[in-house]
């Protein structure tokens, strides 16, 4: 198992740009999440999605869309990038937990997005 | 709006020792606690969770605390070890109803010196 892939790695915007970046993973996770992580900030919460289909918002929405077409990917998008969303954005997954008490959640390696 | 706190600056503690690390919330009660460890440059991995209703947990060195009175967490590492630096990371949740989403703290990094 590959358990969550991210992918780019790492990307240089210049502001105003858009992109996408793509989260997979392999473990039938029904929940899936987009997080920033800015120094002196922690993890915080973008969008998250419960289901194929299904998404909303989390803490920091704004200027970020996503979407679930497929219950083992989650897009993030940035439509118009501003030097403000520069940070290391992790993708993360879990089980719904009805299925026994599994809350962890499961975290991809990262994307280090620079927007200039 | 949840308010999490946990020490920023660094712990620096000498190997075979025990590092001790607070996790601080306000205004809210969560059922649920999570720790979470990160190296440079990946992502977190979960390390333990901890319910409302247990006062600790244990995983063979690790030890975690929750008092839901005075609204704080110890996460203890005992007979530290070089291999046990890292930043760990608090969370509060799931919070079932809204995708068993969490809320983290900043992180304590640590640093264990052999």
């Amino acid at each position: 198992n590959a358990g969550v892939t991210q992918t780019p790695k790492f990307r240089v915007l210049k502001t105003g740009q858009s992109m996408t970046l793509l989260c997979a993973q392999d473990m039938n996770h029904e929940y899936m999440y987009w997080y920033r992580q800015d120094p002196g900030m922690g993890l915080r919460l973008i969008h998250y999605s419960v289901g194929e289909g299904t998404t909303a918002k989390g803490e920091v929405p704004d200027g970020y869309n996503v979407s679930r077409l497929k219950k083992q990917n989650f897009l993030l998008g940035l439509e118009s990038a501003a030097p403000s969303q520069t940070s290391v954005y992790f993708c993360a997954s879990s089980y719904s937990g009805t299925s026994g008490n599994t809350y962890e959640q499961y975290f991809g390696p990262g994307t280090r997005l620079t927007v200039t | 709006s949840q308010k999490i706190e946990q020490n920023s600056e660094a712990l620096n503690i000498q190997e075979g020792k025990t590092a001790t690390l607070t996790c601080n919330y306000t205004n809210y009660s969560p059922a649920y606690l999570q720790w979470y460890r990160q190296d440079p440059g990946r992502g977190p991995v979960f390390l333990l969770l901890i319910r409302e209703n247990e006062k600790e947990k244990r995983k063979e060195r690790l030890k975690v605390t929750f008092d839901t009175t005075l609204k704080q967490s110890l996460f203890h590492i005992t007979a530290s070890q070089p291999a046990d630096s890292a930043t760990y990371l608090c969370a509060l949740g799931p919070i079932k109803a809204a995708g068993n989403k969490l809320t983290f703290g900043g992180g304590t990094r640590v640093l264990v010196k052999p």
